[in-house]
């Protein structure tokens, strides 16, 4: 059983559209995370939350907006994409703010 | 300076010699320290995790700790071709539910058949 799950695997679509990467854990973790690692494969947090409830907000454009509807689950919607957006986006669980699993990502292409 | 800094290779070893990836910290109060195995396409898997100064090991794998350098390294013994890969070293900054794990921009290991 896949412990970290990510969906769409790939993802390519144009600038200015408006897309979600959804992301869900079996592990009863209760933190859940999105990191970008861009072009350089430099992997960077972007939001954590906690039993539901947004933790960590980086410095992200307000474009990007997670949400999660229960501990399970991690969604990201992203407004207005642009070129800049391209990266593989990653899901992790944690539980007790411990180490961290990773899911598959999700390799963003905006054209 | 870089929050978390490591070389970003290629680092490259002969199959069944000691490689030693090394990783330097800035933030004194840094409590735990992670190593993730990075294969290209694939997502960081966790391989190692330190918590305490000194050495730990698990298999083939030892993580070294020095809070007072502010250092830690991952040594792994016997390597494999199937180790060939980028290894990230990551420092938990914050506590509690702040938990945020800062990453290096990983050592690219080589080791050759």
């Amino acid at each position: 059983d896949t412990a970290v799950s990510q969906t769409p695997k790939y993802l390519v679509t144009q600038m200015g559209n408006d897309k979600s990467i959804k992301c869900e854990q079996n592990l009863g973790h209760d933190t859940m995370y999105w990191y970008k690692q861009d072009s350089k494969k430099f992997l960077k947090i972007m939001f954590s939350y906690n039993n539901k409830e947004l933790i960590i907000n980086e410095t992200v454009p307000n474009r990007f907006s997670p949400k999660s509807p229960d501990k399970a689950h991690l969604n990201l919607h992203i407004n207005s994409l642009e070129l800049g957006d391209s990266a593989v986006y990653f899901c992790a669980s944690s539980q007790d703010q411990a180490e961290q699993y990773f899911g598959p990502g999700t390799r963003l292409t905006v054209t | 300076q870089k929050e978390v800094e490591q070389n970003s290779g290629p680092l490259s070893v002969p199959e069944g010699a000691i490689a030693s990836l090394n990783c330097t910290y800035s933030d004194r109060g840094s409590q735990s320290f992670f190593w993730y195995r990075q294969y290209s396409g694939k997502s960081p898997e966790l391989i190692m995790f330190i918590y305490s100064n000194g050495d730990k090991e698990d298999g083939r794998f030892t993580a070294q700790l020095n809070k007072a350098s502010q250092y830690v390294s991952l040594l792994i013994r016997d390597s494999q071709p199937s180790d060939s890969a980028t290894y990230l070293c990551a420092v938990n900054r914050g506590g509690g539910a702040t938990n945020k794990l800062i990453f290096g921009t990983g050592t690219l290991l080589a080791v050759q058949p």
